[in-house]
Formats: C-alpha cells, structure tokens, sequence
C-alpha cells in the first residue's frame, strides 16, 4: 500500500533554532499533503495545505512565516519551525493523497515528528 | 458545537469482546468517512474507508455511516490486546481534501 515516510521521528532542539521536517511520498506522487500538529490527548489539527509547484495555504491562526512550507516534488514537501519556542513543541504530522487514486483515494499519514523545544 | 464529535474514553473491554465506537458530526456536506488507528506516538493508520451512506466490512472491523443521522460508527469484533490503541474518526466532503478528525477514543483490550 502507499507509504509516507517523514522524517526525522523525533528531535529536541533549543529556543531559538530552526528544524526542518520532511514528509516523502514513497510509492506514489502526491500532488498535496497535509500537515497536521497533535498535542497529547488531542485531535489532530490541519495546519496548511501544500500544494505542488505554489504556495502552501494555511489555516486560521497559523503564521506562515513561522511554519514554512516547501513542495518542491511530487513526492516531497518540508516544513520548516522557524525560531522555535516551547509552545511549538509538539507532534507533527504530515499526510498525502495519491495523486492516481482516481480522486477517491483515502489520505496517508506519515509516522509523525515529536519536536520538543528547550 | 464542534464539527465532529467522539466520546474519547477510555473504553475497557476484556479480549473477545464486541467494540462499538462512533461518531457524530454537524456538517451535512461530508460524503467520506475514515476511521484510523493511532499507536501512541505513532501516525494514525487507515483502517477503513467508506464514501457516503452504508456498510463496510473488512475482517473484525465494520464501519457503518448514516448520513441521515450524521452517524458512523466502527465496530471490532473479537478483540484483541493488540487493538488496544486510539481511534480516530475523520471526515471529509471531497476526495482528496484535509480531513476533520474527532478526538480519538482510547480502547484498552485486557487479556
């Protein structure tokens, strides 16, 4: 089945830093994902939409210039946590639709990024 | 009212039991209904797809969606330790869009 890879699992960083996430479509083109924040014991929360070759859109409250969004590839998109800060500590999760599903096709979730800022 | 509603638990059930868990939801447009399974500190993992109103069987799991209720429900049969996990209901009006999740409900199968 199709497969998202994100990448890394985990990282700590400190105040301050940037971190980069990655979220890879293994078998298939995905011409959108998604990117979605967890915090414990809560739903997962659509953060942006990244959209192949344009820019990402992004929901109410969330700052695109704090979250950058690339997607470069139909088989790549990053985000970027600029100047991260506690409060950003988080799980990220990044998911895609398979673009020769026939538009009837389920979205996959890679296995998400626990970002702990110190 | 939050567009998508789902009791988080937890639920406790001993192994071999019948799980039924649900949702509701406000938004009449939805047409796709997923449930997923969430291990901790894990992705959520697909477990069933249903496109509009009916049932769906795969295995121990049946989902049954009633748009006329704004209902679905998933239900396990035979349940094992191993489905011991979060369940994640999700939704959506079109193909291929951003899903609306609700909480996740905790299910904790003893043996």
């Amino acid at each position: 089945g199709a497969v998202v890879s994100q990448h890394p699992s985990r990282v700590i960083c400190k105040s301050g830093t940037s971190v980069k996430i990655e979220c890879r479509s293994l078998d298939f083109q995905a011409t959108t994902m998604f990117w979605y924040r967890q915090f414990p014991k809560q739903s997962l929360m659509l953060m942006a939409t990244s959209n192949e070759g344009s820019k990402a859109t992004y929901e109410q409250g969330v700052e695109k210039d704090k979250f950058l969004i690339n997607h470069a590839s139909l088989t790549l998109s990053t985000l970027t946590v600029t100047s991260a800060h506690p409060e950003d500590s988080s799980f990220y999760i990044c998911s895609a639709e398979d673009r020769d599903g026939g538009g009837n096709s389920p979205l996959h979730f890679g296995n998400g990024t626990r970002l702990t800022v110190t | 009212q939050k567009e998508v509603e789902q009791d988080p638990g937890p639920l406790s059930v001993p192994e071999g039991a019948i799980v039924s868990l649900n949702c509701t939801y406000s938004n009449s447009a939805f047409q796709y209904f997923m449930w997923y399974r969430q291990y901790s500190r894990k992705g959520p993992e697909l477990l069933m797809y249903t496109y509009s109103s009916g049932n769906k069987e795969d295995g121990r799991f049946t989902a049954q969606v009633d748009k006329s209720s704004k209902y679905i429900s998933l239900f396990i049969r035979d349940s094992q330790p191993s489905d011991s996990a979060t369940y994640l209901c999700a939704m959506s009006g079109q193909a291929g869009t951003a899903l609306i999740f609700g909480k996740g409900t905790t299910l904790s199968v003893s043996s």
